[in-house]
């Protein structure tokens, strides 16, 4: 069972547009959720992460959008870059510091054409 | 940031051999590190939780006959696939978690390489 579930499957975005990933969750003691950026033949690698009692977190071009109530968040890649063309993976876990186990989402490949 | 490694990169055995894939951190003693899996264009699946000192403790439908992992040391565990077949081909990946990143850090779980395992 998908503990979170992640769209799109795939986007293509303009140079200097605007990438959204969107994520939804059931487990309401999820209380991390961060955001992996994965290029072909490597680890995952932390983009951006939010604690709940937030509701937006922005770390230069990338901001974070979460909904508790909705039990959402989603991924804003402003001004987005061919260098940004990756796999993203949204994951959510229980305990703030993300040091217990992830639960991953499907993953979104992201191609920005130049 | 933490720095994990591992080792090999990638690997290519014939089927029914024996496979070990090393992860360490490299500055920081790791009490726990994870064990995932994923297969081309997939997500990352969680196989195991490695304790230092202890038996890892393997996910639903993992085969921890087949998944051997041993945690000896605070900067070492290592992953043998036993009796490697086609099926058990994929991307293996391991992470380490920090257990004295500084209070209110949201990364203190790294993230390896990844190790590229083919079986023929």
């Amino acid at each position: 069972q998908q503990q979170v579930k992640q769209s799109p499957q795939s986007l293509i975005v303009q140079k200097g547009g605007i990438s959204i990933i969107n994520c939804a969750y059931e487990n309401t003691a999820f209380d991390y959720f961060p955001w992996y950026q994965q290029f072909p033949g490597k680890g995952p690698a932390l983009l951006i992460a939010i604690r709940p009692d937030v509701s937006e977190k922005k770390e230069g071009r990338f901001t974070i959008s979460f909904n508790k109530s909705a039990k959402q968040f989603s991924l804003h890649i402003m001004d987005s870059q061919p260098g940004d063309s990756a796999t993203y993976f949204c994951a959510a876990s229980e305990g703030w510091t993300g040091a217990n186990n992830l639960f991953f989402g499907t993953g979104t490949r992201l191609t920005v054409i130049p | 940031g933490a720095v994990v490694s591992q080792h090999p990169s990638r690997v290519i055995c014939k089927s029914g051999t024996s496979v070990k894939i090393e992860c360490r951190s490299l500055d920081f003693q790791a009490t726990t590190m994870f064990w995932y899996r994923q297969f081309p264009k997939q997500s990352l699946m969680l196989m195991a939780t490695s304790n230092e000192g202890s038996k890892a403790t393997y996910e639903q439908g993992v085969e921890k006959d087949k998944f051997l992992i041993n945690h000896a040391s605070l900067t070492l565990s290592t992953l043998t696939v036993t009796s490697a077949h086609p099926e058990d081909s994929s991307f293996y990946i391991c992470s380490a978690r920090d257990p004295k990143a500084r209070q209110g850090s949201t990364d203190t779980q790294y993230f390896g390489p990844g190790t590229r395992l083919t079986v023929l």
